[in-house]
């Protein structure tokens, strides 16, 4: 079955390491995105990519990185620089509209819930 | 400027009753499309449903029924009868075409609790 698969589902890190989160779709949507969620708020995008070897930053992208090396895969960096990262974070992929696509909206993968230790 | 607004921060019923759930957004695109989506515990957002802005037909879904009025900006969700199962947060959400991108705009979500 077609999907998006995020992993792990639990992740905790200690001060000053850099973590990396996987994020691995095998629907053959053009478009990737990671986004974080806080307790009682909404989603905040922090990065996207619309082709391999590139991407742009979203509204929060100060103390992440990521890479988009594949097609398949958007991993996303949690590097030390980010000052509050205990959050739930969902990745998710879609059809980029206006190419023959459908627009069928973005699949989101299960997250991965990452604590500060 | 985009922008979604969901007022409603969490909404408690008793199981059985309706519940409608508001969506107001903001765009200047002329062609948009507008979703739901549910966070149930488990933490993964599920597809309820898309609308494009062309298309302001209700739809219904065994008991989930979209109401979509471009004149107030509104694309709200009704459930009808509901069950412990529909606890969960639900977000709105929105995306435009004619920005060269595909981001979408949450809501703030609302949580539904249903209360056996």
């Amino acid at each position: 079955d077609g999907g998006i698969t995020q992993s792990p589902k639990y992740l905790f890190r200690k001060e000053g390491q850099n973590v990396t989160l996987s994020c691995e779709q095998n629907l053959n949507h053009d478009a990737m995105y990671w986004y974080r969620q806080d307790p009682g708020q909404g989603l905040r995008l922090i990065y996207y990519s619309q082709i391999v070897n590139d991407f742009q930053k979203g509204d929060i992208a100060e103390g992440y990185s990521v890479s988009r090396e594949k097609k398949e895969s958007f991993p996303l960096t949690v590097t030390s620089a980010q000052k509050n990262p205990t959050a739930f974070y969902l990745c998710a992929s879609s059809f980029i509209p206006g190419q023959g696509a459908p627009n069928y909206g973005y699949t989101f993968g299960s997250g991965t819930r990452l604590t500060v230790v | 400027a985009q922008k979604v607004t969901q007022a409603q921060t969490e909404i408690s019923v008793v199981e059985k009753e309706d519940v409608t759930l508001d969506c107001v957004y903001e765009t200047r695109d002329t062609t948009y499309y507008l979703f739901w989506y549910k966070q149930p515990p488990s933490g993964e957002l599920v597809f309820l449903i898309r609308r494009n802005s062309f298309d302001e037909q209700n739809e219904i879904s065994g008991r989930y029924s979209w109401n979509f009025q471009k004149s107030t900006s509104s694309f709200n969700f009704t459930i009808t009868a509901s069950q412990v199962v529909d606890s969960a947060v639900y977000f709105c959400a929105l995306t435009g075409t004619t920005s060269g991108t595909y981001k979408y705009i949450f809501g703030t979500g609302t949580r539904l609790k249903v209360l056996a």
